[in-house]
């Protein structure tokens, strides 16, 4: 399996909302990344776990709440969103923080209403 | 000064015609280079990576990296249709273990 697998594929949440985006991938890959994109823009990165373990948050707002449960599976939990949220939010992961090789998932479309 | 420059774009070529694509990076330490391909409403696929200086070909596409100028490029011969798609270069910077993505390119190939 060289996949990383996000759901949903499309969300629409309003702005008092609780939702959670869900990524996994069973590479044995031991970092996971949030990013996030907007239209015609490059990904920007919002967290970074490291064996599980949160070692890089870019100054992401509280409303975005990412959670590690295991090697495989990276949560990112929603709350109070602004409709300026509204991108495509994209899961990666690497054999670890060093190697250079991140696969990407097809990404979960946001919108924010 | 961005850390990696792209040209956004949007490039449009006729089928089968070559294609360059270009990135201009400022931070001397990065060490490994690569090419995502991305269709519309899809994740970033890794389409080739180098760490040295030269060439480096797979198929109809060819990286180039010259680190004295710190210049990347990505050729693409005989486009096809199906290589409409944003092109993002990206640099991975060992001493930081990040990954910096240039703008992207948008490339239109036409029929």
């Amino acid at each position: 399996d060289t996949e990383v697998t996000q759901t949903p594929k499309h969300l629409v949440m309003g702005m008092t909302n609780k939702k959670s985006l869900k990524c996994e991938q069973h590479m044995g890959h031991r970092a996971m990344y949030w990013y996030k994109q907007k239209a015609k823009k490059p990904p920007e990165l919002m967290f970074v776990y490291s064996y599980e373990k949160l070692s890089i948050n870019e100054s992401v707002p509280s409303r975005f709440s990412p959670e590690c449960p295991n090697s495989s599976l990276l949560n990112l939990h929603l709350h109070a969103l602004q409709p300026e949220d509204s991108a495509l939010y994209l899961c990666a992961s690497s054999q670890d923080r060093s190697a250079w090789g991140y696969t990407f998932g097809s990404g979960t479309r946001l919108t924010v209403v | 000064q961005k850390e990696v420059e792209q040209d956004p774009g949007p490039l449009s070529v006729p089928e089968g015609a070559i294609v360059s694509l270009n990135c201009t990076y400022s931070n001397s330490a990065f060490q490994y280079f690569m090419w995502y391909r991305q269709y519309s409403r899809k994740g970033p696929e890794l389409l080739m990576y180098t760490y040295s200086s030269g060439n480096k070909e797979d198929g109809r596409f060819t990286a180039q990296v010259d680190k004295s100028s710190k210049y990347i490029s990505l050729f693409i011969r005989d486009s096809q249709p199906s290589d409409s798609a944003t092109y993002l270069c990206a640099i991975h910077n060992n001493a930081g273990n990040m990954l910096t993505f240039g703008g992207g390119t948008r490339l239109m190939v036409k029929p």
